[in-house]
């Protein structure tokens, strides 16, 4: 059962444009997400998280926007560089539970 | 800063073996440690959450006796994988609790690979 779900496996945004990654999940006992980006043979780096009790958190270029009705969040990285190629993870975790649940990933390949 | 180090980085072993994973908090005490896995193209799977000084607590379907964990003190966990097969080939990752800000509290190491052949 996969609490967190992050349906596209893979974006391909030309530089300069917004990348778009979509995270949706299940459990209503979820209060914090965060994503993470990765890059081959490394471990998760932490990138912007937000709290059930906003509906959008932003940090330079990245912005993460949540929607608790549709059990849905989403990272917008604007404006995309090269650089932020690299598999992008949503995470939840909730209450006193300091465990996080991951998604699947988002490989995210920007093109020059 | 939180700095977690992962050693190996990389190894190969023979079927049967058992190989060591050690996760290290460089730059603060880490009461709990976290082991994950990662099988290509999938999430990072939780398998235990190990505890300075008690045991580990395993998630479901994860064996014990297969992936013995130590968390001797407030900087160092090691993951024994024991008797390994090829089916435990995988992307072992570890990560240090550090409570403080509520968004970032889990710092992850680099990941450790292991090819059982």
């Amino acid at each position: 059962d996969q609490q967190v779900k992050q349906n596209s496996p893979s974006l391909s945004v030309q530089e300069g444009r917004i990348s778009i990654l979509n995270c949706d999940y299940t459990n209503s006992m979820f209060d914090y997400f965060l994503w993470y980006k990765k890059y081959p043979a490394e471990g998760p780096t932490f990138l912007i998280s937000i709290s059930s009790i906003k509906d959008k958190n932003e940090d330079g270029r990245f912005t993460v926007f949540l929607n608790k009705s549709a059990k849905h969040l989403s990272l917008h990285i604007v404006p995309s560089q090269p650089g932020d190629s690299a598999v992008y993870f949503c995470a939840a975790k909730g209450g006193s539970n300091y465990k996080l649940t991951f998604g699947k990933g988002t490989l995210l390949t920007v093109n020059p | 800063g939180a700095v977690v180090s992962q050693h190996p980085s990389r190894v190969i072993c023979k079927s049967g073996t058992s190989v060591k994973i050690e996760c290290r908090s460089l730059d603060f005490q880490a009461t709990t440690m976290f082991w994950y896995r990662q099988f290509p193209k999938k999430s990072l799977m939780l398998m235990a959450t190990s505890n300075e000084g008690s045991k580990a607590t395993y998630e479901q379907g994860v064996e014990k006796d297969k992936f013995l964990i130590n968390h001797a003190s407030l900087t160092l966990s090691t993951l024994t994988v024991t008797s390994a097969h090829p089916e435990d080939s995988s992307f072992y990752i570890c990560s240090a609790f550090k409570p403080g800000l509520a968004d970032q509290d889990q710092y992850f190491g680099p990941g450790t690979r292991l090819l059982v052949l």
